[in-house]
């Protein structure tokens, strides 16, 4: 079983629509989330960083950690053909032995249609 | 800032070869992190290396290693290519908390390795 669980989708959506974009992971030690945005052939983009439970938002873009349950979602308001691409989450436990480690989930290939 | 640069974007190998890929991090950033990217495995972690130092070190054989310059860039050289190497080679670097930053990472284009 993997640490990080991803659905790879695709997921298709109009423009428009509200997106949820989730991730599950097993392992508690994991306390800083992150959800990256990658184009083809590019590398990717850093959208989110969250380190508690809750949801932060930044702009289009909400975050929602929830530690007790080991699950994480990134909603995407009025999404826009722009935001075509894949999704990844990833989390990285704190300190000691895991540094620089980036555990990533799968990745969910997001298509938005005008 | 200038983001995160890697060099080169493209290359071709054969199998038996060895290639060593560069990367310059964000300035400021002493943190540098690896990861392999392959359509079936996804995003792998090969290694981080803060101040010279090698912290971490992911699932990989021997051939793949790394090195980090005192200012900060970073290289990673791959031994005797397989087939199974060809991939998109990610680094990304971070301020990391011992420097005062957090761990945010932040990634290069990548170099795309193929491996004929």
């Amino acid at each position: 079983q993997k640490e990080v669980e991803q659905d790879p989708g695709p997921l298709s959506v109009p423009e428009g629509a509200i997106v949820s974009l989730n991730c599950t992971y097993s392992n508690s030690a994991f306390q800083y989330f992150m959800w990256y945005r990658q184009y083809s052939r590019k590398g990717p983009e850093l959208l989110m960083y969250t380190y508690s439970s809750g949801n932060k938002e930044d702009g289009r873009f909400t975050a929602q950690v929830d530690k007790s349950s080991k699950y994480i979602s990134l909603f995407i308001r009025d999404s826009q053909p722009s935001d075509s691409a894949t999704y990844l989450c990833a989390m990285i436990m704190a300190g000691g032995t895991s540094y620089g480690k980036l555990t990533f989930g799968q990745g969910t290939i997001l298509t938005v249609h005008p | 800032k200038a983001g995160v640069t890697q060099t080169p974007r493209y290359l071709i190998k054969t199998r038996g070869q060895q290639v060593t890929l560069s990367c310059s991090p964000i300035s400021g950033h002493r943190s540098v992190s690896w990861y392999q990217q392959t359509p079936g495995q996804g995003l792998q972690f090969l290694f981080e290396y803060f101040s010279e130092t090698q912290r971490n070190k992911g699932n990989f054989p021997g051939r793949f290693s790394g090195r980090q310059f005192s200012n900060s860039r970073s290289e990673m050289n791959v031994s005797t290519l397989e087939l199974g190497d060809s991939a998109l080679y990610l680094c990304a670097s971070s301020p990391s908390f011992e420097a005062g930053g957090t761990d945010t990472q932040y990634f290069g284009p990548g170099t795309r390795l193929t491996v004929l």
